[in-house]
């Protein structure tokens, strides 16, 4: 597409339930990212996925947390067993290979969950 | 290891102010530069880069140039306006594929 595309835009959930996050990323960009932005603070990177090899996981907060990326496009991070803490905005990016010293990334507009 | 610092925030200006957000770095090698700017309810965008030292980069009038002697790329912008309030965050990126970003700093433009 051509954008980063993310759904939901909000969401919103009972505590102890689990949630999927949907990133669909530029058409082409090979790597992906997610990042997650708690209320008032920066980015806190999450997982990255480039191609056919293994993700980099070590953003990841607990083992809650787990994400993939199917035909090396669309991702889903899930969250199981939701906790208050879990509310940020989640966000996704993707950039080219060897595009991210030139060009760095292209976000998307991010899922806003609110744990209740 | 790599880390990228920002001045606190929020920074409160008035229309028409000029603009420093200071941002400073600690990197291996000879990093890329980048200043994501976050309207609110929305993602980042791009707003400038640079790839080497004493490079400047520049768009809507903001602008930043890779200091490598003193490991800053400040932001600048002579003419501040309302539609400028935003997060903006600072990043670098060594070679590898992440961006390491700094924590946002938060401008405030009053009319």
């Amino acid at each position: 597409g051509a954008g980063v595309s993310q759904s939901p835009s909000n969401k919103v959930t009972e505590k102890g339930k689990d949630v999927e996050l949907r990133c669909d990323p530029i058409s082409g960009h090979t790597a992906l990212y997610w990042y997650r932005q708690s209320l008032g603070q920066g980015l806190e990177f999450l997982i990255y996925f480039q191609g056919n090899s293994a993700p980099d996981k070590s953003g990841l907060p607990s083992d809650r947390f787990s994400a993939e990326r199917t035909g090396g496009s669309v991702s889903t991070l899930t969250i199981q067993r939701t906790q208050q803490e879990d509310s940020a905005v989640y966000l996704c990016a993707s950039s080219l290979t060897t595009g991210v010293g030139s060009y760095g990334y292209t976000f998307g507009s991010g899922t806003r969950l609110t744990v209740v | 290891g790599n880390s990228v610092t920002q001045m606190e925030g929020p920074v409160t200006l008035s229309e028409e102010a000029f603009l420093t957000i200071n941002c400073t770095y600690t990197a291996t090698g000879y990093p890329s530069l980048f200043w994501y700017v976050q309207y609110p309810g929305e993602g980042l965008q791009l707003l400038l880069k640079a790839t080497k030292a004493d490079d400047k980069g520049s768009n809507k009038g903001f602008e930043a140039t890779y200091r490598k002697e003193t490991t800053s790329f400040h932001l600048e912008k002579g003419s501040v306006q309302v539609s400028d309030s935003a997060v903006y965050f600072c990043a670098l990126n060594t070679g590898f594929q992440k961006l390491v970003f700094g924590t946002g700093t938060r401008l405030l433009v009053s009319p």
